[in-house]
């Protein structure tokens, strides 16, 4: 079945840009019905949807992140990443990678989140 | 800036019913937002429960339902287990964009 790893460095210093990606295994990142996206865990906090790409590479970003975010797709690996630039303390958290399909039947569509990755913990310290 | 409440927390007697409920900063929820509800036990990735309103995944007990309820999305558990003290969120449509409710931490007493 379908599924996701995230990969990255566990630690990064304040001001840098955080990078991590995911890889699907399992299925195709081309399909028409997906999309790929991003989602953070603060430590003891909420979830916080981030962003999310679909493999024609249109994306889509949380407003209060835009300025930093950039969500790329490479379908020859069949991964895609994360981009998190000027990180402080407050990006600190367990990020996770998460497929959402879209279905649309000829009277409406649905949507839903899975699979999730298991989670990378990236803590911003110098 | 939107915002998605959830309750903080509730307590439920085992074998009981409870409802979580999550509303929207701009106004009533509708379908169209597609209610998607997670459940997160601590240490583990969040799994997904019900999607778009009120469909659930194979792997979602039978206990639980969702539904839209008084211009809010709602998961209900009727008969609830121990096993199912855990965090809940729900999670809205923007029109491109997803937001998280705060999350709802159940407690099975």
């Amino acid at each position: 079945q379908l599924q996701l790893q995230e990969s990255g460095p566990g630690l990064v210093k304040p001001s840098e840009t955080l990078s991590l990606t995911c890889t699907v295994s399992g299925g195709s990142i081309s399909s028409s019905s997906y999309y790929w996206g991003w989602i953070r865990q603060p430590p003891g906090k909420g979830l916080e949807w981030i962003g999310s790409i679909y493999y024609s590479g249109s994306t889509y970003y949380n407003p209060s992140l835009k300025s930093r975010v950039t969500i790329s797709v490479d379908t020859s690996k069949n991964q895609f990443s994360l981009k998190l630039s000027s990180v402080t303390a407050a990006d600190t958290a367990v990020y996770y990678c998460a497929r959402r399909v879209l279905y649309c039947s000829s009277t409406s569509c649905k949507n839903w989140f899975d699979p999730w990755g298991q989670g990378t913990l990236v803590t911003v310290s110098s | 800036q939107t915002v998605v409440t959830q309750e903080p927390s509730l307590t439920v007697s085992p074998g009981g019913t409870v409802t979580l409920t999550c509303a929207s900063s701009t106004g009533a929820v509708t379908s169209g937002y597609y209610p998607n509800w997670f459940q997160q036990k601590p240490g583990q990735a969040p799994r997904a429960l019900i999607y778009s309103t009120s469909n659930k995944h194979s792997w979602t007990p039978a206990r639980f339902s969702g539904s839209l309820l008084g211009g809010k999305a709602a998961l209900t558990l009727s008969g609830v287990q121990p096993e199912d003290e855990a965090e809940y969120y729900c999670l809205l449509y923007y029109g491109g964009s997803w937001v998280f409710g705060g999350g709802t931490k159940l407690t099975v007493l």
